[in-house]
């Protein structure tokens, strides 16, 4: 079936470790995004890339980072976690930035720093 | 920061009820107004991408309505239903960047 793959589901991370959470699509889409869902808070997008090759920072950027390097994965990084970055994350991806067939979602990676 | 605002931000129906929420966002920059539906557990799914001023869109039970010039989207269910149950979610895209998210509107259908 069409659609993203986020792993892991779920992950507990020990402070100043580094994660890398997966995001893999098979839609050919060319724009992908990772938000992260705090309660109360919504989504707020972290990064995200246009196209292969090309990434682009979001709402709250800092502690993470993320990569390109073919259409399909889109890694997120966090370098040295801190319990502030237990959430859950989502990773998206649409056609395109216009996204005028909406985005698809993939099941999230609900992370917790301890 | 783009604000998208969402109300009310929850809501408790009887089943059978219609009901409806609003999603205000910036009138400039405009592009298109999303709506998605995330149940519990699950992931968002889009239910509508709106570009037009005017515009209206039907799934089902489901309608939006859009108002560019004024910034604003009224999402409607009618009739609802337990499975209606879950946080209704509208986005702004301007086009050139990546969708801003509200935070959501929180329905619970009582049986």
């Amino acid at each position: 079936i069409a659609g993203i793959t986020q792993a892991p589901t779920s992950q507990i991370l020990a402070a100043g470790r580094r994660m890398t959470l997966r995001c893999t699509q098979d839609m050919r889409h060319n724009a992908m995004y990772w938000y992260r869902q705090d309660l109360g808070l919504g989504l707020r997008l972290i990064h995200y890339s246009n196209t292969a090759g090309t990434t682009g920072k979001g709402e709250v950027p800092d502690g993470y980072s993320v990569s390109r390097a073919n259409t399909d994965d889109f890694p997120l990084t966090l370098a040295s976690a801190v319990p502030s970055q237990t959430s859950v994350y989502f990773c998206a991806s649409s056609d395109t930035l216009q996204a005028l067939y909406g985005y698809t979602f993939g099941s999230g990676t609900r992370l917790t720093v301890v | 920061i783009l604000n998208v605002e969402q109300s009310p931000q929850s809501l408790h129906v009887q089943e059978g009820d219609s009901t409806n929420f609003t999603c205000s966002f910036p009138s400039s920059n405009f592009y298109a107004l999303h709506w998605y539906r995330w149940e519990t557990a699950k992931s968002p799914e889009a239910l509508f991408v709106m570009t037009l001023n005017g515009d209206e869109k039907k799934k089902g039970r489901i309608s939006a309505t859009l108002n560019t010039k004024e910034g604003y989207s009224y999402l409607y269910i009618k009739g609802s239903q337990p499975e209606d149950s879950a946080t209704y979610l509208c986005a702004f895209s301007s086009g050139n960047t990546p969708l801003v998210f509200g935070k959501g509107t929180r329905l619970s259908v009582i049986a």
